[in-house]
C-alpha cells in the first residue's frame, strides 16, 4: 500500500505556528475521520499526539491540534518549542486489502 | 501502567522463519486489540499486522499477508508474530502496539521499545 504523502521537513522559529499536511485518497484520509498523528524523537518510540483527525489523548498539550479537509488531514503545533523537534507519522484508516497506512514522515525543526 | 515487552527478534537467513513475542501488563489485554508495527532503521513507520481482543479478526499489510501470521494467547497476556519466508526487506525493528481504546481503531495509544530483526545470509 502506498504511504500517505507528508512533507520531510517543516521548521519554524519559537512560538510560531506551523502545519504539516498529510495527503491521501477518499479511500483512507478523505473518506473517514479515523486519522492519527504520532511523534517520535531519535532512538525514541512513537507517542500517539492526536486520533480520530482532531481529539487529543489524555497528556497531551493542547498546542497540538488536528484538522482535515477534503483527502488532506493536518497537524498544528502552535506557540513551537524547541522540544517540538522530532518526527511526525500520520496514519489512517484505509478501505483496502491492508486497512491502515501511515505517512511517509515529517521532521519538524525549531529554528 | 501499561508495559509491553517485545522478545524473539535477532538475525535469521532469508528464507527462514522467526516468532516475536510481546509480554503485556498493566491493563486488561483480553479487552484491547493489538497490533504490529514495524521500522526499518533510518525509515518511516509501517503498519504491519492487527489482531481484535478475541482473535476473531486479524489484518495483514500487502506485504507480509501470507507470510506473516499474528496470533495471542489472552490467558498469558502475549502477543505472538510467526514470520515465515523472511525476507531481507522485511529487518526492521518490530513493535508491539496496545489500541488507545478498545476496539480494533487503529490508535496505536501504547508502543512496547521495539525488537531488532536482521534477515541477511
Amino acid at each position: 500500500q502506498s504511504a500517505l504523502t507528508q512533507p520531510a521537513s517543516v521548521s519554524g522559529s519559537p512560538g510560531q505556528s506551523i502545519t504539516i499536511s498529510c495527503t491521501g485518497t477518499s479511500s483512507d484520509v478523505g473518506g473517514y475521520n479515523y486519522v492519527s498523528w504520532y511523534q517520535q524523537y531519535p532512538g525514541k518510540v512513537p507517542k500517539l499526539m492526536i486520533y480520530d483527525v482532531s481529539k487529543r489523548p489524555s497528556g497531551v498539550s493542547d498546542r497540538f491540534s488536528g484538522s482535515k479537509s477534503g483527502n488532506t488531514a493536518s497537524l498544528t503545533i502552535s506557540g513551537l518549542q524547541a522540544e517540538d523537534e522530532a518526527d511526525y507519522y500520520c496514519s489512517s484508516f484505509a478501505d483496502r486489502s491492508a486497512p491502515n497506512v501511515f505517512g511517509s514522515g515529517t521532521k519538524v525543526t525549531v529554528l | 501502567e501499561v508495559q509491553l515487552v517485545e522478545s524473539g527478534g535477532g538475525l535469521v537467513q532469508p528464507g527462514r522463519s522467526l516468532r516475536l513475542s510481546c509480554a503485556a501488563s498493566g491493563f486488561n489485554f483480553d479487552d484491547y486489540a493489538m497490533h504490529w508495527v514495524r521500522q526499518r532503521p533510518g525509515k518511516g513507520l509501517e503498519w504491519v499486522s492487527g489482531i481484535t481482543w478475541s482473535s476473531g479478526t486479524t489484518v495483514y499489510a500487502d506485504s507480509v499477508r501470507g507470510r506473516f501470521t499474528i496470533s495471542r494467547d489472552n490467558a498469558k497476556t502475549s502477543l505472538y508474530l510467526h514470520m515465515d519466508r523472511l525476507r531481507a526487506e522485511d529487518t526492521a525493528f518490530y513493535y508491539c502496539v496496545k489500541e488507545l481504546y478498545k476496539a480494533m481503531a487503529y490508535n496505536f495509544g501504547s508502543w512496547g521499545q521495539g525488537i531488532l530483526v536482521t534477515v541477511s545470509s
